[in-house]
């Protein structure tokens, strides 16, 4: 089955430094996409980026890129120079394999993050 | 476009009321979804409809019943909510191979 798994419930980052967020995913089917989701206290979801299990490059979107390491099933989201408007959960989520129809996502439990400034 | 809307945006209802919860999207999206947040525990998919005229069963189904109205609206169904079912209800949409789009979410409290 598959399985997204995020084991940091809460970090906190100093202004303008790089972050980490970790997550790793469990499967047994080759193609699939993972995401990362930022939701701000004001509670609504917002996609940040994308990565299918057979991009060749890590995918990058102006400040936020995902470490991919397919052997270790990670999928970690790095987010530089850090800003007070990035202090929010953030989910990872997997969508089950390109095959299927419905495109459905499972999510981890998240992490919180707090910029300070 | 105002991508994915949601109403209500709170509700608060006694154990055994009904109610149903709106969702309508306005890009064209085949897939639609209805989630649950609670804490600790992420979003988990209560029910889904890959296309219009479609609907199966998610994670969580149990409760909920929906109705894909249209290729632009489906909505979630509480017959005879439970204060279990306190939580935070988010609509999504999307097509193959591209990202879910979420609605602002409905605040839904039983007592």
């Amino acid at each position: 089955a598959q399985k997204i798994t995020q084991t940091q419930p809460g970090m906190f980052v100093q202004e303008k430094e790089a972050v980490t967020l970790d997550c790793t995913y469990d499967t047994s089917d080759p193609s699939y996409g993972l995401f990362w989701y930022k939701q701000p206290s004001s509670g609504e979801m917002i996609f940040l980026i994308y990565q299918g299990s057979y991009d060749q490059q890590n995918a990058t979107e102006g400040r936020y890129s995902l470490n991919f390491q397919k052997a270790r099933k990670s999928a970690n989201l790095v987010i530089s120079a850090s800003q007070l408007g990035d202090s929010a959960m953030y989910f990872c989520a997997m969508r089950e394999p390109y095959g299927g129809a419905t495109n459905k996502l499972i999510f981890g439990t998240g992490t919180l993050l707090a910029v300070q400034p | 476009n105002a991508g994915v809307t949601q109403t209500p945006k709170f509700q608060v209802l006694k154990t055994g009321q009904s109610m149903t919860l709106q969702c309508a999207q306005d890009m064209n999206h085949n897939s639609m979804y209805w989630y649950r947040q609670d804490p600790g525990m992420g979003l988990r998919l209560i029910y889904y409809s890959a296309s219009e005229g479609t609907t199966d069963k998610g994670e969580v189904p149990n409760g909920y019943n929906v109705s894909r109205l249209n290729k632009r609206e489906f909505s979630l169904r509480l017959e005879s909510a439970a204060p279990s079912q306190t939580s935070v209800y988010f609509c999504a949409s999307s097509d193959l191979r591209v990202a879910q789009y979420f609605g602002p979410g409905t605040r839904l409290l039983v007592l």
